[in-house]
Formats: structure tokens, C-alpha cells, sequence
């Protein structure tokens, strides 16, 4: 079945740094890859997605870089402030129109120092 | 998301006990969702609903069923608790249709079987 790598499992960063957390997904049908932000005790919340059709997308500090051939997708955050720190999960999905179920990858703790 | 809501919130119980945890949503949605979470793990997708009378296995169904009442409400239940059931449960809810594939989480459940 689809399988989703994540990795790494922990980042410790400087306060504006910048992270990059990366994903390769198994299922070269998959079209939709978001990530989600999760804060200690919340539930996860979606920070930025792509879609098969585009190679990057941007949102202020946070950028999603997807490379079909390859298998692999990769999140991308800029100027890390404390608020950043979280655990940080990909996701991908052959979209709506088939059965929309959202395979995660394990996780990326991210911590960044003041 | 206030328009999804989980109850219990917190749950502690014994093995053996039946457990239902609820989840409804507001949103009008027609897909409803179970995941379970454990640490370094990431979500796992135990069964989705794409509307009352559609039910479908995720991939770690065993030792839990479920049921959709009504398109807003989906309940899951552990028919003979075990102790490596403990663990985190979120309910999400999405929109069938092309450009809608972004799943919205409830606040979790954490569950403790003894």
C-alpha cells in the first residue's frame, strides 16, 4: 500500500534559521501532499498542501517544494521564530475524486532556540 | 476547528469495557474520518465514511467498528478494550469534490485503557 517516509524525526534550529523537513511518498498516484502543524497537546492543523500540477508553492514564511519524478516533497520554513516548534507531518492522498484517505509520514519534531 | 467536536475528551478505562467516542461536525461535510495517533508514529487512518451508508476499512481497523448516524455524527467504538488501544484519537471531516481535499481535525481524544 502507500507508504510515506519522513524525515527527520527531530530538528533543533537557531531562532531565524531555516528548516527544511522532507517526505518521499511510494504511490506515484498520489496528487495531493499537505502538511500539517501540530502544537504540544492541539490537534493538527494545515499549515500549507500542493497539488500534483505545480512544483512549489509559497505562503510568507513557509514554502512546499513537490518533485513528481522523484517521489518526493519537501517543507521549507524561513525565518524560524518560537512559535515555529512543533511537530511538523506530511501527507499524501490521490485527492477527492478517489477516496481523499490522507496517508501521514511519522512526524518531524521541530524545536527552534531563542 | 470549533466545528468539529470529540466526546469524551479524556477517557480512562479497563480492559475488557466497551468504549464509544463521538465526533460530530458542523461543517456539513459528507467525509468523516478516524485516526489514531502514538508517538513517532504519525496518524493512522483506522476507517473514513464518505456518507451514511458508505463505510470503509483504513489500515488498522482490527479491534474497532464503527458507525455514521447521521452525516454529521461518526462513532467509534472499541467493542473489548485492550491497553495497546491507548493512545490518541482524532476525527477529521472533508468535502468530496475536486479542489476539496483539505481534511479539518477534531481537538482528540485520549484514551487509556489500563
Amino acid at each position: 500500500g502507500e507508504n510515506v517516509e519522513q524525515h527527520p524525526s527531530t530538528l533543533s534550529v537557531q531562532e531565524g534559521d531555516s528548516a527544511v523537513i522532507k517526505c518521499t511518498y511510494s504511490d506515484s498516484a498520489s496528487n495531493y501532499f499537505p502538511w500539517y502543524k501540530q502544537e504540544l497537546g492541539k490537534r493538527p492543523q494545515l499549515i500549507i498542501d500542493i497539488r500534483s500540477n505545480v512544483g512549489e508553492k509559497k505562503d510568507q514564511r513557509i514554502a512546499v517544494t513537490l518533485n513528481k519524478t522523484a517521489k518526493h516533497f519537501s517543507l521549507h520554513i524561513t525565518e524560524t521564530q518560537p512559535e515555529d516548534s512543533a511537530v511538523y507531518f506530511c501527507a499524501a492522498s490521490k485527492g477527492s475524486s478517489n477516496t481523499g484517505k490522507l496517508i501521514f509520514g511519522q512526524g518531524t519534531t521541530l524545536q527552534v532556540k531563542p | 476547528d470549533a466545528d468539529v467536536t470529540q466526546t469524551p475528551r479524556n477517557r480512562i478505562t479497563k480492559t475488557g469495557k466497551r468504549i464509544m467516542l463521538e465526533c460530530s461536525q458542523t461543517k456539513g461535510h459528507d467525509r468523516m474520518y478516524w485516526y489514531r495517533q502514538d508517538p513517532g508514529l504519525g496518524l493512522q487512518l483506522i476507517y473514513y465514511s464518505f456518507d451514511v451508508k458508505d463505510i470503509n476499512k483504513g489500515e488498522i481497523s482490527d479491534g474497532y467498528s464503527v458507525s455514521r448516524q447521521a452525516q454529521a455524527k461518526f462513532s467509534l467504538s472499541l467493542e473489548s478494550a485492550i491497553p495497546n488501544q491507548t493512545a490518541l484519537y482524532f476525527c477529521a471531516t472533508s468535502a468530496s469534490g475536486k479542489s476539496t481535499d483539505t481534511q479539518y481535525f477534531g481537538p482528540g481524544t485520549r484514551l487509556t485503557v489500563l
